[in-house]
């Protein structure tokens, strides 16, 4: 079955720092993958998605992911953190091979953005 | 994008009553939808695909008779906990897919259901 491993329950960084929030992704063939922000007390909503047109993603809020498949990595990056971004961070992938389409997430990250 | 709504929100019953929690999709329709639990700082776990015109189909170790699941029509499914106990309090998500074929799915807002 696919999974996902993010590396890192909570990660902390200061406001403008770079934010770096891992995921490694276990799949013979490559799958979709997803970056889904959850505040507290809500739903998901999708950051952005990699379905095999571009390694290089980008999302909403500044955010982009590489897909590196040779790492089997969907590492999520932001170049300068904002406080608004500090929330909870999943991980997910959809299963292309059984065509399954209900995702697997991550264990998720939280990220701390201090003043 | 699509846009999938949870209700209620908040909800707190008594142990021992039954509480139904309504997910639609207000701007498309969905065939399929699925309800996910989260425990407080967890991750989400897949209880059940709902489908409609069909049993829902639950994923191993999910009570069926304890979560009802209906798909009564293409824009809503309902999950009924019924007989609740306070280890069924939980935050409940529903989702549905998009109309593209990569596999995203669009989430309710959740709905968090308290025993006492």
């Amino acid at each position: 079955a696919q999974s996902v491993t993010q590396l890192g329950s909570h990660v902390s960084v200061s406001e403008g720092a770079l934010v770096l929030l891992r995921c490694n992704y276990s799949s013979s063939v490559p799958p979709y993958l997803f970056w889904y922000v959850q505040y507290p007390n809500q739903g998901l909503q999708l950051l952005l998605k990699y379905t095999s047109a571009a390694t290089l993603v980008k999302g909403i809020n500044g955010f982009e992911a590489e897909f590196k498949k040779s790492e089997t990595s969907f590492h999520l990056t932001k170049p300068s953190a904002h406080m608004s971004d500090a929330a909870e961070y999943f991980c997910a992938v959809s299963d292309r091979r059984t065509g399954r389409r209900a995702l697997t997430f991550g264990s998720g990250t939280r990220l701390q953005v201090q003043p | 994008g699509a846009v999938v709504s949870q209700h209620p929100s908040w909800v707190i019953c008594k142990s021992g009553t039954s509480v139904k929690i309504e997910c639609r999709s207000l701007d498309f329709q969905a065939t399929t939808m699925f309800w996910y639990r989260q425990f407080p700082k967890q991750s989400l776990m897949l209880m059940a695909t709902s489908n409609e015109g069909s049993k829902a189909t639950y994923e191993q170790g999910v009570e069926k008779d304890k979560f009802l699941i209906n798909h009564a029509s293409l824009t809503l499914s309902t999950l009924t906990v019924t007989s609740a106990h306070p280890e069924d309090s939980s935050f409940y998500i529903c989702s549905a897919p998009g109309g593209s074929n990569t596999g995203e799915l669009f989430f309710g807002e959740g709905s968090r259901l308290t025993v006492l």
